[in-house]
């Protein structure tokens, strides 16, 4: 079983702050996706990296995937109340999809 | 416009009595999921149909079944839900199994058991 390990589970901040989120496993994923979902709703997709050392940018969000793309990281600049959600790392294999436990984050006015 | 939709949004049921999960898409995807999700936790693959082929999670309990009867739809029937089976049931479904093909989810069904 490919195990997918987020870091930190909580995160509470101030508004204007940034923050840095990271998704860790043991093995090689082909691709990985970063969702974020809200509370009585499912997870959104918010973006795909496939290559080792993808770098993509949404607005004030940035995701890299590491160079043996066995982890990535999504960075958030200038955080806002609306950034608010569970933000779920998923890894893709020919067959399925791998979670993990996803980081909370609160961003307070 | 919603494309994968899942009904009904909140379900109640009795211990025991068995219920059913729906699951439709308009994207024509290949491959459909379900999800179990609780609460502070990842969601947890149950089971997934590539087209009509029926693909199980070895952890999933018996209890759990699914049917596929065309592209469009997917159900999953709980046959006699304990209280351990509350939880937010999510629907995804995918273009292919080929790598970097992301997933899009529905919105969830939250069953809750008395």
């Amino acid at each position: 079983t490919q195990l997918l390990e987020q870091s930190p589970q909580f995160l509470s901040i101030q508004e204007g702050e940034n923050l840095t989120v990271y998704c860790n496993s043991s093995s090689v994923f082909s691709s990985l996706q970063w969702y974020r979902q809200e509370p009585g709703e499912g997870p959104v997709l918010l973006v795909t990296v496939v290559t080792g050392g993808e770098v993509k940018k949404l607005k004030r969000l940035t995701f890299q995937f590491g160079d043996a793309r066995k982890d990535s990281s999504l960075h958030i600049t200038a955080a806002q109340p609306g950034d608010t959600g569970l933000y779920l790392c998923a890894g893709a294999g020919n067959n399925d999809m791998r979670f993990g436990a996803g980081t909370r984050l609160t961003v307070k006015p | 416009d919603a494309m994968v939709i899942q009904n009904p949004r909140y379900q109640v049921t009795q211990f025991g009595k068995p219920v059913t999960l729906s699951c439709s898409q308009t994207l024509n995807h290949n491959v459909m999921y379900w999800y179990q999700q609780k609460s502070s936790q990842a969601p947890k693959l149950l089971f997934h149909y590539y087209d009509k082929d029926f693909n199980n999670e070895a952890d999933t309990p018996d209890n759990f079944q699914s049917r596929r009867p065309n592209t469009s739809f997917c159900f999953l029937d709980i046959r006699s839900p304990g209280l351990g089976d509350a939880a937010m049931y999510l629907c995804a479904t995918r273009p292919d199994r080929g790598s970097g093909q992301p997933q899009h989810f529905g919105d969830g069904t939250r069953l809750s058991i008395l």
